[in-house]
């Protein structure tokens, strides 16, 4: 499969832990996104990266989310400290730098849970 | 602000009866306009988008600017048509995209 990969799939955790996921994106893609989904609601944009560069952040990345993408390929998404507000599922989805924002390639996603 | 809007969360129709999932936005500028599905079990996917003014399994849109709509339309709907449908916008030139709530579209036998 070489589509966008996420790891874990699924994540429970108790609040207040730290909590960290993976996504490694298409092959060649320069961009990546991560968008939070909570129930009942669309992928909300939290952050993107343009090779190792993160270019924007939403607002609702407080100071415990951290992302990174170190080399330009894979990305992590840290969660310092969780809350029960922090469940959702988490999306990344990437893109080539020369494609248009709506051709962006989504991952299955990772589902938190904090208890 | 951007924002989009889905009013219905759930719309269930039977097969070959039309089926129109509404979607209006609010954006001062021009937006371009998506439609994206995700299927059971499958990863959110682009269905099509107003600038290119195609069908796509059927499926249309028209942007109507004047009433800030992008309502996605089928004449004849089919059960593999059963999913969840979201609108989202973008602004030209952003790397950003503004998804709405999303619609469980269900098609019945």
């Amino acid at each position: 499969d070489t589509g966008v990969s996420q790891n874990p799939r699924h994540k429970i955790t108790k609040r207040g832990q730290n909590v960290t996921f993976r996504c490694d994106p298409i092959s060649e893609h320069n961009r990546l996104y991560w968008y939070r989904q909570t129930l009942g609601q669309g992928p909300e944009f939290l952050t993107y990266f343009q090779n190792e560069a993160q270019l924007e952040k939403s607002r609702l990345l407080s100071d415990r989310f951290s992302a990174e993408r170190p080399k330009g390929s894979f990305s992590t998404l840290e969660i310092q400290r969780t809350e029960q507000g922090d469940s959702a599922m988490y999306l990344c989805a990437s893109s080539h730098l020369a494609t248009p924002v709506y051709e962006q390639y989504f991952g299955p996603g990772t589902r938190l849970t904090v208890t | 602000a951007q924002r989009v809007t889905q009013p219905e969360k759930l719309l269930s129709v039977f097969k070959g009866a039309p089926v129109e999932l509404k979607c209006n936005y609010s954006y001062s500028g021009s937006p371009e306009l998506f439609w994206y599905v995700q299927y059971s079990r499958q990863r959110l996917q682009l269905l099509l988008r107003h600038i290119s003014r195609e069908s796509i399994k059927g499926f249309t849109a028209d942007l109507n600017k004047g009433e800030t709509s992008f309502h996605l339309k089928k004449p004849f709907a089919q059960e593999e048509d059963s999913a969840m449908y979201y609108c989202a916008l973008s602004n030209q030139g952003a790397q950003k995209l503004v998804f709405g709530q999303g619609t469980r579209l269900t098609i019945n036998p």
